[in-house]
């Protein structure tokens, strides 16, 4: 079992691009979450998606983001319209169905936007 | 809502010297704890998680409810410790996702 695999690892933009990161979970989990770490901060929830679902959003910022996760292929972060302050680590985690309590986590993906 | 507090950045200490790194934590239910760690160059992974009542790697964590604590502690450090280490809550229910602390970065010093 490979991991959470996270691509690409590093991504420059520039204002107002879009960025897309993805994320393929751990073979048999079906389970994803999305947090995000800003330089000098712990890691912040975003997103918590099953196959074809949002559960849980309140972590997202209301607008220009968005996420997925399909039936078939990874999960997808979504930036449109990039700014400075969209700067930051991005780190996908995938959990197992049933009772979900330990997540594991992606190595990152870092989002420098010039 | 559920907080996590982590109320030391950077913590140094000698190899052989106990570490204890503070956690604290705010939920109105019945939480469950971790405590994460980040090699340098590596995924965050976790190291323990309360429910299990175990020591990894020499560290052990107790859930205190009546000080809403899970301090990490370790009786003699060694320089491979070294690393980021973060607390983080699970709520119950649907509240499925970690909410984690600001991280302390540990320095075990030779």
């Amino acid at each position: 079992n490979a991991g959470v695999m996270q691509n690409p690892r590093h991504l420059v933009r520039r204002r107002g691009q879009e960025a897309r990161l993805r994320c393929s979970p751990m073979k048999g989990h079906s389970h994803v979450y999305w947090y995000r770490q800003l330089p000098e901060e712990g890691l912040k929830f975003m997103v918590y998606l099953q196959k074809e679902n949002i559960i849980d959003e309140s972590g997202m910022p209301k607008e220009r983001f968005s996420a997925e996760f399909p039936k078939e292929g990874p999960s997808i972060l979504r930036i449109q319209q990039v700014v400075r302050g969209d700067s930051a680590a991005y780190f996908c985690a995938s959990s197992p169905p049933g009772q979900i309590k330990e997540a594991f986590f992606g190595q990152g993906t870092r989002l420098t936007v010039v | 809502a559920q907080r996590v507090t982590q109320p030391e950045k950077l913590l140094s200490v000698f190899k052989g010297a106990p570490v204890e790194l503070k956690c604290n934590y705010s939920y109105s239910g019945s939480p469950e704890l971790f405590w994460y760690v980040q090699y340098s160059r590596q995924r965050l992974q976790l190291l323990l998680r309360h429910i299990s009542r175990e020591s990894i790697k020499g560290f052990t964590a107790d859930l205190n409810k009546g000080e809403t604590s899970f301090h990490l502690k370790k009786p003699f450090a060694q320089e491979e410790d070294s690393a980021m280490y973060y607390c983080a809550l699970s709520g119950s229910g649907s509240a499925r996702q970690l909410t984690f602390g600001s991280g302390t970065q540990l320095t075990v010093l030779p």
